[in-house]
């Protein structure tokens, strides 16, 4: 199993230009989020999913939208990006199993907003 | 919503020191889990808490739940120069499912060789 993938490792935007960041688990896993992470921040939640076709909203969602069509993916996309969204951000999944909480994360993309 | 504070929110020891960081919530929690993550890399999962008053161990690391399950602790004995990295402590959110975590600010741990 390759685990949480995520591309791409590294992206470099201009403010105003939209991409998406893609995320996929070969686990079979039913819960998906995203999390960003900023010095001293630590990982704060922006969407995640329950299974295909359920999103929810984190603690900070605004800018970024989501959306869950098949068990795998889980893509995160920027609409328009601004420099407040430079940040390390990171793809979860984990089991459906109740009482076991074990997040598995995806090694990262690298995001500067210029 | 659900908050945790962690702390401290850096430690500097030297090797063969001891290391203790912690987390607590003014709610009572469902379970508490613990997390490593290694300079430039990704958050490991290290162990889950859910009983009150529950201890857990792995090698020279030791897990606390508190009594109240409001507190949360993690030791190292006798660091070591591979303990490096920030240690993050995560909670449901109220009312949440397992894809939704408020993770703590982390604890920076950096050993002396």
């Amino acid at each position: 199993n390759a685990g949480v993938t995520q591309t791409p490792k590294f992206q470099v935007l201009k403010t105003g230009q939209s991409m998406t960041l893609q995320c996929a688990q070969d686990m079979n896993h039913e819960y998906m989020s995203w999390y960003r992470q900023d010095p001293g921040m630590g990982l704060r939640l922006i969407h995640y999913s329950v299974g295909a076709g359920i999103t929810d909203q984190g603690e900070v969602p605004n800018g970024y939208n989501v959306s869950r069509s098949t068990t795998e993916d889980f893509p995160l996309r920027l609409l328009s990006a601004a420099p407040s969204q430079t940040s390390v951000y990171f793809c979860a999944s984990s089991y459906s199993i109740s009482d076991d909480y074990e997040q598995y994360f995806g090694p990262g993309t690298r995001l500067t907003v210029t | 919503g659900q908050q945790v504070m962690q702390i401290p929110q850096y430690q500097h020891v030297q090797e063969g020191e001891d290391f203790t960081t912690y987390c607590n919530s003014s709610t009572t929690l469902s379970n508490i889990q613990w997390y490593k993550q290694r300079p430039g890399g990704h958050p490991v999962f290290l162990i889950q808490l859910v009983k009150s008053g529950e201890v857990k161990k792995q090698k020279r690391l030791t897990f606390q739940f508190g009594e109240a399950k409001k507190n949360s602790s993690l030791h190292i004995t006798a660091t070591q120069t591979t303990d490096v990295g920030t240690y993050f402590c995560a909670v449901t959110n109220y009312g949440g499912s397992q894809g939704n975590l408020i993770f703590g600010k982390g604890t920076k741990l950096s050993v002396k060789p």
